[in-house]
């Protein structure tokens, strides 16, 4: 495996599930990051963690809830979720402190909640 | 407050230049990123601005001014497969991971 990759890819849950999505990253970055992206919203940073120490939390509902067990895993545990969290959940990398630092992101996970 | 504004759509033709503008507003600046996004896949990192000027890689080029809060990415020799989203992105300081998106532009290439 390469680069950034998430599981699952597409997800579909009702408001009183619990589910977590995975991401992992073969960079060997030490920065993690955690995006909403709504239809016609600009990409919404949700989380950072740097050196596995979260760094942002960018005023997101308890709801979303994440964990950076080492450098290489990023999760996000979501439960009691709402119809308007529907969205492409993503997940990116960096090497923080290296010039451009440009991230670099996994695929996606669909969310769908009912 | 912080705002980055980009077109929402573009078209144009096999072969041709196009010119994607973006204006932002932050209460600093370290640096401006584009990414490319194809529908349902991941952003792909494209270029970095942090001094004033042009950087070109291949068919792509980026310019910035910061006087005038202003960067562009210029396609040349337009390709089908240049069809997707393009996201302007702004690091408002060296100390932070955070960076700022505009909505992005839908680029539609026709033969």
């Amino acid at each position: 495996e390469t680069g950034v990759t998430q599981t699952p890819r597409h997800l579909v849950m009702g408001m009183t599930n619990k589910k977590s999505l995975k991401c992992e990253q073969h960079l060997g970055h030490n920065a993690m990051y955690w995006y909403k992206q709504s239809a016609k919203k600009p990409l919404e940073l949700m989380f950072v963690y740097s050196l596995e120490e979260r760094v942002e939390n960018n005023s997101v509902p308890s709801r979303f809830s994440p964990e950076c067990p080492n450098s290489s895993h990023l999760f996000l545990h979501l439960h009691t979720l709402q119809p308007e969290d529907s969205a492409l959940y993503l997940c990116a990398s960096s090497q923080r402190l290296a010039g451009a630092d440009e991230q670099y992101f996994g695929p996606g996970t669909r969310l769908t909640v009912t | 407050g912080q705002n980055i504004d980009q077109p929402t759509e573009m078209t144009a033709t096999e072969g041709a230049i196009v010119q994607i503008n973006c204006t932002y507003q932050t209460s600093g600046f370290n640096g401006l990123f584009w990414y490319q996004q194809h529908a349902g896949e991941a952003p792909t990192f494209l270029s970095y601005n942090v001094l004033d000027g042009l950087e070109e890689k291949g068919r792509f080029s980026s310019f910035l001014s910061r006087s005038k809060g202003y960067s562009y990415l210029l396609l040349k020799e337009l390709q089908m497969k240049d069809s997707a989203s393009y996201l302007c992105a702004v690091r408002e300081n060296q100390n932070t991971d955070k960076l700022i998106f505009g909505t992005g532009t839908r680029l539609q290439v026709f033969p």
